[in-house]
């Protein structure tokens, strides 16, 4: 079976200031996936990364940093100087083993406030 | 290449009517999948195809609904005799080959039962 957690329900944070939502996840295979998306309020989901499991390298891409660490199962996502089209609902998610399907968090709805 | 693209994007309907919604996956992706997403949750796996061949159906997915691909392409997904229950968002995502691969997701058909 394999699960993700996203604990914090919602988040607001002042416009510039830095903010990391969490991910944890659970699966019994070796091999998996992670991915994190974003919804703005259009509904439609944007990919921002993937991430295997052999890789766990952290990455950043512009503002936006990913933080892997296989020994806590966490794949958490920090956002630096944020800005108010950051403000979305942002979802984890994880692919593992031969299953095809994403098994996605709760969602973390942030909000930056001008 | 141009997004996944879903039609209706809203559609209201009166409890025991049958709904139709449509998918059409970016061009040359093999790989179509049906999420389910209700309010505050974080979308649900309903079914995938690989080209035409529904490969896997979640236990969400009651006798009520049905899904097909007739030639590989486009796809439909019909919720027969609906309930207030149904009222959610039905993304569609699509991917090249396999589940390691990147899901791209369409708006989705809001659905709602009066």
């Amino acid at each position: 079976a394999q699960k993700v957690t996203q604990a914090q329900t919602e988040i607001s944070v002042v416009e510039k200031e830095d903010v990391t939502l969490d991910c944890v996840y659970e699966t019994r295979d070796t091999t998996y996936y992670l991915f994190w998306y974003k919804q703005p309020p259009s509904g439609e989901l944007v990919f921002l990364i993937r991430r295997n499991s052999f890789d766990e390298q952290n990455e950043i891409s512009g503002r936006y940093s990913w933080n892997f660490q296989k020994s806590t199962s966490s794949f958490n996502f920090t956002i630096t100087a944020s800005q108010v089209v950051d403000s979305a609902v942002y979802f984890c998610a994880l692919s593992s083993g031969g299953n095809e399907k994403l098994t996605f968090g709760t969602g973390t709805r942030l909000t930056i406030i001008p | 290449d141009t997004g996944v693209s879903q039609d209706p994007r809203h559609k209201i309907t009166k409890r025991g009517q049958n709904v139709t919604f449509r998918c059409d996956p970016i061009s040359e992706h093999n790989r179509l999948y049906w999420y389910r997403q209700t309010l505050g949750q974080g979308p649900e796996f309903l079914t995938y195809f690989q080209n035409e061949a529904q490969l896997e159906k979640s236990r969400l997915l009651s006798d009520r609904f049905s899904a097909e691909r007739p030639k590989g392409s486009f796809s439909t997904l019909e919720i027969q005799r609906t309930e207030q229950g149904d009222s959610a968002m039905y993304l569609c995502a699509s991917s090249r080959t396999s589940g390691r691969d990147i899901q791209y997701f369409g708006a989705g058909t809001r659905l709602s039962v009066l």
